[in-house]
């Protein structure tokens, strides 16, 4: 059964930091792999989605990269500001025959302090 | 549509009483999800369609939940004589597909469900 972790659990930065999220799976028979970011009270809104053929993917200031070999992401943000404050979620999506859902990851908690 | 929609956006019921959860995918989009969140377990997957396929429903939790959907756009999920441990949110999502590449999924705001 496919595990998904994610360090920290939580993390408080200073505004204008660079910083990095862990995502790690147990298996790494993926189709894809996504980021999410969850505000309080609300859905989730889909940051970047790698392919299992794809090493990285960048849009503005933040960039994915996958490993699959070694069943591991990093969601990496630059110049982080207070609106980057929500948690973070990581999800694969299984290969092989039959298809599914994602499998989530707890979440990061990100605060950015002004 | 902008984007998947989902109602009622809360729903409080008593213990035993039958739920009804609606889902309105974006236009196009031939997969539908849906997913549970809860404090204790995080995020999980519960059923998945599409097309015109037989779903997946492999994330079930128990036989007192039931999902179909209509036409390949709107889909409804039950819960039959709900539990409290029904308590949660229900997220649904939807995506595209491009050949045989499963693109991303993009989710609702939900529906916060808490049985007294």
């Amino acid at each position: 059964k496919q595990e998904v972790t994610q360090i920290p659990a939580a993390l408080s930065v200073p505004e204008g930091e660079n910083l990095v999220l862990n995502c790690s799976f147990t298996d790494s028979a993926i189709y894809n792999l996504q980021w999410f970011r969850q505000d309080p009270g609300k859905g989730l809104t889909s940051l970047l989605l790698i392919q299992s053929s794809q090493r990285e993917q960048t849009s503005g200031r933040l960039n994915a990269s996958l490993d699959k070999s070694s069943g591991r992401s990093t969601l990496y943000i630059a110049a982080s500001q207070p609106g980057d404050s929500a948690t973070y979620l990581c999800a694969v999506r299984r290969s092989g025959g039959g298809a599914d859902g994602l499998t989530f990851g707890k979440g990061t908690h990100l605060i950015i302090q002004p | 549509g902008a984007g998947v929609s989902q109602s009622p956006s809360n729903k409080v019921t008593e213990k035993g009483k039958d739920v009804e959860l609606r889902c309105d995918p974006i236009s196009g989009h031939t997969a539908l999800y849906w997913y549970r969140q809860s404090l204790g377990q995080g995020l999980e997957f519960l059923i998945y369609f599409q097309g015109n396929s037989a779903p997946d429903k492999s994330g079930l939790p128990s036989d007192r939940f039931s999902a179909e959907r209509t036409g390949g756009s709107v889909s409804t999920l039950t819960i039959q004589r709900t539990q409290q441990e029904d308590s949660a949110v229900y997220l649904c999502a939807s995506s595209s597909r491009t050949g045989s590449s499963y693109n991303e999924q993009f989710f609702g705001p939900g529906t916060r469900l808490t049985v007294l």
